[in-house]
């Protein structure tokens, strides 16, 4: 079964700061990838995906996520953080075969001014 | 194009009750999946659906059920509900093939009493 998991509940940056939250797959072949950002009382919106087309796949709202095989991790990174990306953020995988995600435990970004 | 949509967004039931949700994908989709988010277990597929059919199911109980009409809208039935019942409930639609992105609904928040 495909599965993920995120390392760090809570992150707290500064304004400007780098953001990087981590995401590590359990898989025997390449997944397909996803992460997912949620603000609160809302439903999830998607940031990336990663499809195998290119190992360094640019999102939404300047994130982008690089995919290691050789690490089995798809972490998340923004270069510098704005208020607006206070929110929780998923990391997700779906096997190749697969139409269901399976989800990490989330990771809260706070960001202090 | 108008988004995914649950009704209602918020519901409060008591122990022994039963509930239907509901769902109605983005125009032209045929794929619904359910989610339930809770603080301890995170996000947990429930099932998904594709043109009137189950296509996937996740481990939950027989209590909880669903459907899918030939419109795409979908529903989902918690019958004989329990205090750990209480959770968002996030509907996804998607085209329906693999790999294809999932565009979540704001979510019900159920609150059992």
């Amino acid at each position: 079964a495909q599965s993920v998991t995120q390392l760090g509940s809570h992150v707290s940056v500064s304004e400007g700061a780098l953001v990087l939250l981590r995401c590590n797959y359990s898989s025997s072949v390449p997944p397909y990838l996803f992460w997912y950002v949620q603000y609160p009382n809302q439903g999830l919106q998607l940031l990336l995906k990663y499809t195998s087309a290119a190992t360094l796949v640019k999102g939404i709202n300047g994130f982008e996520a690089e995919f290691k095989k050789s690490e089995t991790s798809f972490h998340l990174t923004k270069p510098s953080a704005h208020m607006s990306d206070a929110a929780e953020y998923f990391c997700a995988v779906s096997g190749v075969n697969d139409y269901k995600l399976s989800f990490g435990a989330g990771t809260t970004v706070t960001v202090r001014a | 194009k108008a988004g995914v949509t649950q009704t209602p967004r918020y519901l409060i039931k008591t122990r022994g009750q039963q509930v239907t949700l509901s769902c109605s994908p983005i125009s032209g989709h045929r794929s619904v999946s359910w989610y339930q988010q809770t603080p301890g277990q995170g996000l947990q597929f429930l099932f998904e659906y594709f043109s009137e059919t189950q296509r996937n199911k996740g481990n939950f109980p027989g209590r909880f059920s669903g459907r899918q009409f030939s419109n795409s809208r979908s529903e989902m039935n918690v019958s004989t509900l329990e205090l750990g019942d209480s959770a968002l409930y996030l509907c996804a639609s998607s085209s329906g093939g693999l790999n294809n992105e999932q565009f979540f609904g704001p979510g019900t928040r159920l609150t059992v009493l």
